[in-house]
This record gives structure tokens, sequence and C-alpha cells, in this order.
């Protein structure tokens, strides 16, 4: 079974503070994404990437950074925290290839902002 | 832009009767990749549904959908709604046209959220 694992599970963030959600994955996939999940808009793409040390927007990147340390792990950075950004985030990850496609995820990090 | 749309935002049924979750799409690309994920309470969401060819019926624990690419649709359906299918239901599409630096990005809809009661 495919495993990412995101932490904390849930955090209060103050406003203007910053925010670091980690992602872990054992999946050995290349690819490891975060989405934003709002009530009327769905699963929106934040960042993701394809490689280590190598991050590429998605949809909605602004006032968000991403990190990727290793194939393991993608960070997910709030710098300035808003109250905008409260929502349920989650990580995941894919292999390669059109044989490949299914995107396995995390169980999500609960982030208020107040 | 691509886009997917899900015109439900909530369904309500009654145990035993048929479910359909509708689902269209917009791409240029000519060969997207369809699929359904599901969600359900305080869970991460999981694939369910996925197709790529035209016209073939696909189906997994119950659920079946048809990628009909004139109509750009891939509704969701089910013969009888069960308690335990109460859930957030996903259509996404992905194109895979950059499959090589962006991997499987996956557009979604909004979300149908089906609600069965007994």
């Amino acid at each position: 079974e495919a495993a990412v694992t995101q932490s904390p599970r849930s955090k209060v963030a103050v406003t203007g503070g910053k925010v670091t959600l980690s992602c872990h994955q054992t999946n050995n996939h290349d690819y490891m994404y975060w989405y934003r999940q709002d009530t009327g808009h769905g699963l929106r793409l934040i960042h993701y990437s394809y490689v280590a040390d190598s991050t590429e927007k998605g949809d909605i990147p602004d006032g968000y950074k991403a990190s990727r340390p290793s194939q393991e792990n993608f960070s997910l950075i709030l710098e300035l925290a808003s109250l905008s950004q409260t929502a349920v985030y989650f990580c995941a990850s894919s292999g390669v290839g059109a044989g490949n496609t299914e995107v396995f995820f995390g169980k999500g990090t609960r982030l208020t902002v107040v | 832009g691509d886009s997917v749309t899900q015109t439900e935002g909530l369904v309500t049924l009654t145990e035993g009767l048929p479910v359909m979750l509708n689902c269209t799409y917009q791409t240029i690309y000519s060969n997207p990749f369809l699929f359904w994920y599901v969600q359900h309470l305080n869970e991460s969401p999981r694939l369910l549904l996925k197709s790529f060819t035209d016209n073939k019926r696909t189906e997994h624990q119950g659920f079946h959908a048809t990628l009909h690419k004139s109509s750009s649709s891939f509704h969701l359906q089910k013969s009888s709604a069960q308690l335990s299918d109460s859930a957030l239901y996903y259509c996404a599409l992905s194109d895979l046209r950059n499959y090589g630096s962006s991997g499987n990005k996956l557009i979604f809809g909004i979300g149908t959220l089906l609600s069965v009661k007994p």
C-alpha cells in the first residue's frame, strides 16, 4: 500500500506567522504535489515537484513556497500566513508513465489561521 | 485552460436507488485521462475509477463510468446506492501532455457530496 505521511495533522497559526507543512512518502515516487481543499473549490494544486531540489508552481502558488530536499520529502511553506490560507492541505505522490497515473494522497493537514 | 464541471454540489438519495453523478470537462488535448476520486469523511481522497479510452465502460466496486469524448463527459453511476457510498466524489482530468515534467497534474471539479439515507 502506497504511503504518504503528513505532519502535523492539524495546526493553528497566527496571522503573519510562518508555517511549515511536511510530507514524507515511502512509495519511491518521483512526483509529489501539494493540494489545497476548500468547500466550493474542490482540490487545487499549489506546488509540485518531479525531482529532488526542484519545485514547480501549480495553479494557486501565491503566498506559498515549496521545498523538495529529497525524493521522499516535500514541504509547503507559508512565510506570512493569512486568514485566507485557512484550509485543509493534502500532499500526494505519483509514479512515472501512463501506467502509473494513480495519485496517492496523505491524510491531510487542517490549518487554521487566526 | 482545462476545467472540470460537476453540476451538483449535493445529491441526496434513498438507499437502493440508482446513483448518477455528472462530470463534464473541457480540454484542447485529444487524449485526456479522466478519474473519479472518492473521499469519505475525515479520510483522504482515493482513486475509484479511471479511463483513457473513448466509449469504453470502466467499473470498480460497483461503480461504473464511460468516457464519451463526443460530449466531453465521464458520469459516475451505480445501480443501487448503499449507506456506505455516502462520501465526497471528485471528477478529475489529466492530459499527461507534459508528463515528463509535470507528472499526473490533476484538475479537479468542485466535488459532489453524496448522502445516502436509509
